[in-house]
C-alpha cells in the first residue's frame, strides 16, 4: 500500500523557535496534501489542505502566518511552526492523497509529536 | 453542534465479542462513509469505505450507512485482542476536498 513518512517523528524545542515537519509520499504522487493536529482522546483538527504547486487553503481559525505551510513538490509537504509556544504541543499528522485514487482515501503519515518547553 | 458525533467509548470487550460503532451526523450532503483504525502514537488506517447508503462487508468487518437516519456504524465479528485501537469515522460531500472526522472511539479487547 502507499506510505507516506513524516520527520521528525518526535522534537521537542524551546519556547519561540520554529520547527519545520516534512511530510513525504514514498511511492506515490501526493497531488493534495493534509494537515492535522491531533489532541489526547480528541479527533484530527484539520489545519489546511495544500495542493501540489498552489498555496495552502487554511481552515477557520488557523494562523497562516503561524504554520506555514509549503507543498513544493509531489512527493514532499513541509509544515513549519514558527514560534512556537508551549499550547503549539501536539500531535500533528500529514496525509496525502493521489490523484485518481478510490473517492477519498488519505494516506496518513505516523505522526509528530511536537512539545515547547 | 459539531457536524459528526462518535459515540465516545471507550469499549471493552473480551476476545470474540461482537463489537459496534457508531456515528451520526448532521449534513446530509454526506455522500462518503470512511472508518479508520488509529493505533496508539501511529497515524489512522483506513479500514473501510462506503458511498451513499447500504452495507458492506471485508472479512470480520461490515461497514453500514442509514442516510434517511443520517446514521453509520462499523460491526466487527469475533474480535482480537489485535483490533485493540481507536477507531475514528469520517465522512465527505464529494470523492475530492476534505473530510470531517468523529472524536474516535477506543475499543479494548481482552483475551
Amino acid at each position: 500500500g502507499a506510505v507516506v513518512s513524516q520527520h521528525p517523528s518526535r522534537v521537542i524545542c524551546k519556547s519561540g523557535t520554529s520547527v519545520k515537519i516534512e511530510c513525504r509520499s514514498l511511492d506515490f504522487q501526493a497531488t493534495t496534501m493534509f494537515w492535522y493536529r491531533q489532541f489526547p482522546k480528541k479527533s484530527l483538527m484539520l489545519m489546511a489542505t495544500s495542493n501540489e504547486g498552489s498555496k495552502a487553503t487554511y481552515e477557520q481559525g488557523v494562523e497562516k502566518d503561524k504554520f506555514l505551510i509549503n507543498h513544493a513538490s509531489l512527493t514532499l509537504s513541509t509544515l513549519t511552526v514558527t514560534s512556537a509556544h508551549p499550547e503549539d504541543s501536539s500531535f500533528y499528522i500529514c496525509s496525502a492523497r493521489e490523484f485518481g485514487q478510490f473517492p477519498n482515501e488519505q494516506f496518513f503519515g505516523p505522526g509528530t509529536r511536537l512539545t515547547v518547553l | 453542534q459539531k457536524e459528526v458525533e462518535q459515540d465516545p467509548g471507550p469499549l471493552s470487550v473480551p476476545e470474540g465479542a461482537i463489537v459496534s460503532l457508531n456515528c451520526t451526523y448532521s449534513n446530509s450532503a454526506f455522500q462518503y462513509f470512511m472508518w479508520y483504525r488509529q493505533y496508539s502514537r501511529k497515524g489512522p488506517e483506513l479500514l473501510m469505505y462506503t458511498y451513499s447508503s447500504g452495507n458492506k462487508e471485508d472479512g470480520r468487518f461490515t461497514a453500514q450507512v442509514d442516510k434517511s437516519s443520517k446514521y453509520i456504524s462499523l460491526f466487527i465479528r469475533d474480535s482480537q485482542p489485535s483490533d485493540s485501537a481507536t477507531y475514528l469515522c469520517a465522512m465527505s460531500e464529494g470523492n475530492a476536498g476534505k473530510s470531517t472526522f468523529g472524536d474516535g472511539t477506543t475499543l479494548t479487547v481482552k483475551p
